[in-house]
Formats: C-alpha cells, structure tokens, sequence
C-alpha cells in the first residue's frame, strides 16, 4: 500500500497569513493525488484534484504543487473560513490512501 | 445538484450484519463509480470500497475484504453497502461518496451514516 504523510499535523496561523501543508507518497503517484477540506462536523469536501486543478467553486487563494512523491497545498490568504482538516489522497494504485489529515486553526 | 442520502447505520453487536444505503440524485447514477469511505471517531478517512459505473467491478480494503459487500441498483439510483462480521473497529461514519470521472477521486460526499459495534 502507498502511505501518505503529511506534515504538520496541526497549524495555527493568522488571517491573512500564507499557509503550506506538505503531503509526501511512498511511492512515486505522479501527480495523481487530491486534497480534501473537512470541517468540524461535516462531510468532506473535494478541494484540489490530480495535483492543481481546482474544483469548480473553490476559491483562488487555494492551490496545489507537486509531483512524484512531494506535494504541496498552499492557501495564499487564510480566511476564517479555512478553519478545517486538510487530507491529501492519492490515487494511483488501489487502495486509495489518505494522509493523516492537517487541522488548521486561526489565531 | 448532486445529492446523495445515506440511511441505514446504527448500533449493532460484534458479529452482526448491517446494510447501508445511499440515495442518489441530480446526475447520471448508472455512469459514475461510487465508493464507500469511512471515518473512525476522531480519526482521519479510511476508504473502504469503490464500484464501477456498470456495476461490473468492484474493489475493498483489505480491512474489510470478505466481510462487505458494494452493489448498486440502477434503477433505484441506489447504493449499497452489505457489512457482516462486524467488529469494533468498524465503528465509524460510513459516507457514500461519488467518484469524478476518474474512480478515486471523490468529488461528492453524503453526509455519513454513523455505525457503531459495541455489546
């Protein structure tokens, strides 16, 4: 199985401020990975797909780098709103594997 | 407006069976892998199973192979997810989740069904 990590586990950060969560493969994935945004209570949300393509609707500050086995998720302006965990996935080979998750607070 | 609408979750005992379903609308059901992720009180996500669009092709986790079961009817817009042998470690919120074109990509989610196992 390919096992995800990422890192941190947790953040705190300011409004405004520029946030990077890393999200590294065992194995080399491509760039078939995404991330997911989850909030205290609620379902998962589909934020980035194979590796930089913003879902439809999710706003511009989020982004996605990456390829191989290093990727990145950089929110460029933290909002209020962003108060959430983080997952990365992958999906190259079955089983589709998830991180550890990223909780992301605001100061 | 995609929607899909878990039922079925509840408290069972070690060994029980349970069977999940998931109402789907607002897209073209019969097309589209659908998969079950779960996640465990306090815990990151766990994908459990995914099924082709037909139907026709099916894959687990091997924490669950053997126990569950995916399925899907067509004709209702409605998946399904059979679970016996259930064990302590199932306990979790069960969420049926739509794949994008690509199987593995989960672009929408349910709101969970919360399954616990426990004497």
């Amino acid at each position: 199985d390919i096992q995800m990590t990422q890192s941190p586990s947790s953040l705190s950060a300011s409004v405004g401020d520029r946030v990077t969560i890393a999200c590294q493969a065992s194995h080399d994935i491509t760039n078939y990975l995404n991330w997911y945004q989850q909030k205290p209570g609620r379902a998962p949300k589909l934020l980035i797909y194979d590796t930089y393509h913003l879902k439809s609707g999710v706003p511009s500050r989020f982004s996605g780098s990456g390829s191989a086995t290093h990727f990145t998720l950089t929110i460029s302006s933290l909002q209020p709103e962003d108060m959430a965990t983080y997952y990365c996935q992958q999906y190259d080979n079955v089983p589709w594997t998830f991180g550890q998750g990223t909780k992301v607070e605001i100061k | 407006e995609v929607q899909l609408l878990e039922s079925g979750g509840g408290l069972v005992q070690p060994g029980a069976s349970l069977r999940l379903s998931c109402a789907a609308s607002g897209f073209t059901f019969s097309t589209q892998a659908m998969s079950w992720v779960r996640q465990a009180p306090g815990k990151g996500l766990e994908w459990v199973s995914t099924i082709s669009g037909r139907g026709s092709g099916t894959s687990y986790a091997d924490s669950v192979k053997g126990r569950f079961t995916i399925s899907r009817d067509s004709s209702k817009n409605t998946l399904h997810l059979l679970m016996k042998g259930l064990r302590a470690e199932d306990t979790a919120v069960y969420y049926c989740v739509k794949d994008q074109t690509v199987a593995g990509t989960f672009d929408f989610w349910g709101q969970g069904t919360l399954v616990t196992v426990s004497s």
